[in-house]
C-alpha cells in the first residue's frame, strides 16, 4: 500500500538545538516535498526534491536544509532551531498529476521549539 | 511570485446547506487539485481537475483555465464535511512539480 511515513510525529526541541525530521515513501515517486503549516499561512513549501541526490529550495527555505539520500527518504534538517520554527510539518511525495495519481501526504510532525 | 487565493477563509453552514468554495490563481497553471484536510490534520486529494467539471458524490469541481480559477461545490452538507479545503496548483516551470497551496477554507457544518 502506497504510503508516506513521517517521524517523529511530535518533537519538542530547545532553541539552538539540531532537529532532523524524517520522511519515508514507498510509492516510488521521484518528487518529494516538505511543507510547514501555520495558522493564517496555509501550507508553505520549504524544500523539494526531484530524486535521490537532489534538493531544491522552495518558497521559505531559510533556516532549513534538506537531504535526499535515496528515492525513499527525504529529511528536513534544522541546524539551529528557533521558536519561529514551531509548526506542523508535512512531507509529501508525488509525480505527474493525473486522474490516477495525486500527491500523498504524511500524517504531519508537530514541532515545538522552546 | 505565484500565489493561490482562496475564499471564503471560513464558512459556517447548517447541515443540509450548500457551499461554494473559490480558488484563484495569480499565474497560468498547468493543473490544479483540491485537497481536504481532516480536523486532526491528515490530507487527502479530492479532485485532480485541470479543466472542466468533475463530480464525485456531493462534490463538484469546476476549473476555468483561461480565467485562472476553480470552484468546489458541496451540496447537502453534512457534519462530517467539516474541515479545511485546500486548493493547490502545479507551479512548476521545470520537470519538477512544484505544488503551491492556498491558505484554505475552514468549513464548519453544524447540526
Amino acid at each position: 500500500e502506497a504510503a508516506v511515513t513521517q517521524s517523529p510525529r511530535n518533537k519538542v526541541a530547545v532553541t539552538g538545538g539540531k532537529v532532523t525530521l524524517s520522511c519515508n515513501q514507498t510509492n516510488n515517486h521521484n518528487n518529494m516535498y516538505w511543507y510547514r503549516q501555520d495558522t493564517g499561512h496555509g501550507l508553505r513549501l520549504i524544500h523539494y526534491s526531484y530524486g535521490a541526490g537532489s534538493t531544491e529550495k522552495g518558497d521559505i527555505p531559510d533556516g532549513y536544509k534538506a537531504s535526499r539520500p535515496s528515492q525513499e527518504n527525504f529529511s528536513l534538517i534544522l541546524e539551529l532551531a528557533t521558536p519561529s520554527q514551531t509548526s506542523v510539518y508535512f512531507c509529501a511525495s508525488g509525480d505527474a498529476w493525473t486522474d490516477n495519481q495525486a500527491p500523498l501526504f504524511g500524517e504531519g510532525t508537530r514541532l515545538s521549539v522552546l | 511570485g505565484q500565489q493561490v487565493q482562496q475564499s471564503p477563509a471560513s464558512l459556517v453552514l447548517q447541515e443540509g446547506e450548500n457551499a461554494e468554495l473559490q480558488c484563484n490563481f495569480s499565474t497560468s497553471l498547468n493543473s490544479m487539485q483540491w485537497f481536504y484536510q481532516r480536523p486532526e490534520g491528515s490530507l487527502v486529494s479530492l479532485f485532480y481537475n485541470p479543466s472542466g467539471t468533475k463530480q464525485s458524490g456531493r462534490l463538484t469541481s469546476t476549473t476555468v483555465i483561461k480565467e485562472r480559477r476553480s470552484s468546489l461545490h458541496i451540496s447537502s452538507s453534512q457534519i462530517t464535511d467539516s474541515g479545511t479545503y485546500l486548493c493547490a496548483m502545479d507551479g512548476s516551470d521545470t520537470n519538477a512539480y512544484k505544488v503551491i497551496f492556498g491558505k484554505g477554507t475552514h468549513l464548519h457544518v453544524l447540526p
